[in-house]
């Protein structure tokens, strides 16, 4: 059965203080996996995909890393406005639908 | 907003009564779906269209309606016969070439 599973639930880090959130995945057949950031009360905004294991992209003080099982939301010395919740979704090679985790609650402390 | 609005933002609905939830995209995608998202949870799909006239159901079906007669809208009913529509629904566009998904700001439904 596909599943994606997203660690910690919640994380609270201090100004500056760099981390990683975990997704892992079981799908058949990756197609591609979705990091997406969420604010409360609105949509969910897209942030990378990844392919194929080995594939890193980054933006601003995030770098999302990919490997066969699981990928890595790396934030690098965040600050307060990086506070969100992060979503992870993949996609198989079977069909068009997203399986989703439940998310990574991020707060940043000033 | 992703290419998509929704509307309204927040709606209140009152015991055995259906309400229509709007969703309009404006780039051309043919791909559109509908998810409900409730606290702690990961996103459920409802339903979703790849193209005019044609839609399946997701995961979690029982109780909603669709229709597609437009490419740019994708309307969804909550009908009475869902036993819990109290949740925040968002819509999403899937673009074709890296089907990559984008969200509208979404609707919070409220039953009194």
């Amino acid at each position: 059965e596909d599943q994606v599973t997203q660690s910690p639930e919640a994380l609270r880090l201090q100004e500056g203080e760099s981390s990683s959130l975990n997704c892992s995945y079981t799908v058949s057949g990756l197609r591609g996996l979705f990091w997406y950031r969420q604010d409360p009360g609105k949509g969910p905004e897209f942030l990378f995909t990844l392919y194929s294991a080995g594939e890193e992209k980054e933006k601003e003080r995030l770098k999302a890393t990919l490997t066969k099982k699981e990928s890595f939301l790396h934030i690098t010395a965040p600050k307060p406005e990086d506070s969100a919740t992060y979503l992870c979704a993949v996609q198989g090679n079977s069909n068009y639908q997203l399986i989703w985790g439940a998310g990574t609650k991020l707060i940043i402390k000033p | 907003d992703g290419g998509i609005t929704q509307s309204p933002k927040y709606l209140f609905r009152k015991e055995g009564q259906n309400v229509t939830l709007s969703c309009e995209q404006n780039l051309n995608h043919d791909a559109m779906y509908w998810y409900r998202q409730d606290p702690g949870q990961g996103l459920r799909l409802i339903y979703y269209s790849q193209i005019v006239n044609d839609f399946q159901k997701g995961d979690i079906a029982e109780g909603y309606s669709v229709s597609r007669e437009k490419k740019e809208s994708f309307p969804l009913t909550v009908t009475s016969a869902q036993k819990n529509p109290t949740a925040f629904y968002l819509c999403a566009r899937r673009t074709t070439s890296t089907d990559t998904q984008y969200f509208g700001p979404g609707t919070r439904l409220t039953v009194l």
